[in-house]
């Protein structure tokens, strides 16, 4: 099993869609849990951190489930901007990182 | 303040020959890791230095590669010799903390064998 699996997509919508990504991790003593986003050929960069209330920034609300080590990502009215990889990240048992495969959205007109 | 810098951008090797990368992370990030993405793969972890220190190098893929950080501040991640299979975007990151604040990454280094 992989240590951080997510639904690679691609997801295709609509400007002014809701959208949601899902992300599972494998490793139960896990503390720190990331989305960070990834345009075409560029680095990865963080969008927001995960925290166990849930959080929102903007357009965007993340959630996280401890017992069901689950964590989504909740994109609404999504731009044009909105399109790229979102990649899934969980610290690792050396306290590193550890990524999805990612999952890609592009977002129409 | 400068970001993550990674050297070279692009690199075009042959089978067999010997290619070092290089990084420097964000001065005052104690915290190293190196990264790969091989085509249509997630990115892997490769290792992770604190300082001048080896935390964890669980994702070295064989003793072709060897990481180095003298001195706690640049590192270097030579492949030596290079195959096919090696072929990827290297990606460097820094942190202040491990795991719990952000790492902030290189634009990488694209390595192709041929």
């Amino acid at each position: 099993r992989k240590e951080v699996e997510q639904d690679p997509g691609p997801f295709n919508v609509p400007e002014g869609a809701t959208v949601a990504f899902n992300c599972t991790y494998s490793n139960s003593a896990s503390q720190s849990f990331f989305w960070y986003r990834q345009d075409c050929r560029k680095e990865p960069k963080l969008l927001m951190s995960v925290y166990s209330s849930g959080n929102e920034d903007g357009r965007f609300t993340a959630q996280l489930n401890r017992a069901s080590q689950y964590i989504s990502l909740l994109i609404r009215d999504s731009k044009l901007s909105d399109s790229a990889t979102y990649l899934c990240v969980v610290n690792g048992r050396g306290n590193d990182m550890r990524f999805g495969a990612g999952t890609r959205l592009t977002v129409k007109p | 303040e400068a970001g993550v810098t990674q050297f070279p951008s692009h690199s075009v090797i042959e089978k067999g020959q010997t290619v070092t990368l290089r990084c420097d992370p964000i001065s005052g990030h104690d915290n190293l890791y190196w990264y790969r993405r091989v085509m249509g793969k997630e990115i892997k972890f490769l290792l992770h230095f604190v300082k001048e220190s080896k935390q964890d190098e669980s994702g070295m893929p064989n003793n072709r590669f060897l990481a180095e950080r003298t001195g706690g501040t640049y590192s270097t991640l030579k492949v030596q010799p290079a195959e096919l299979e090696d072929s990827g975007v290297y990606f460097c990151a820094s942190s202040y903390q491990a795991g719990t604040t952000e790492a902030f990454f290189g634009q990488g280094t694209r390595l192709t064998v041929v």
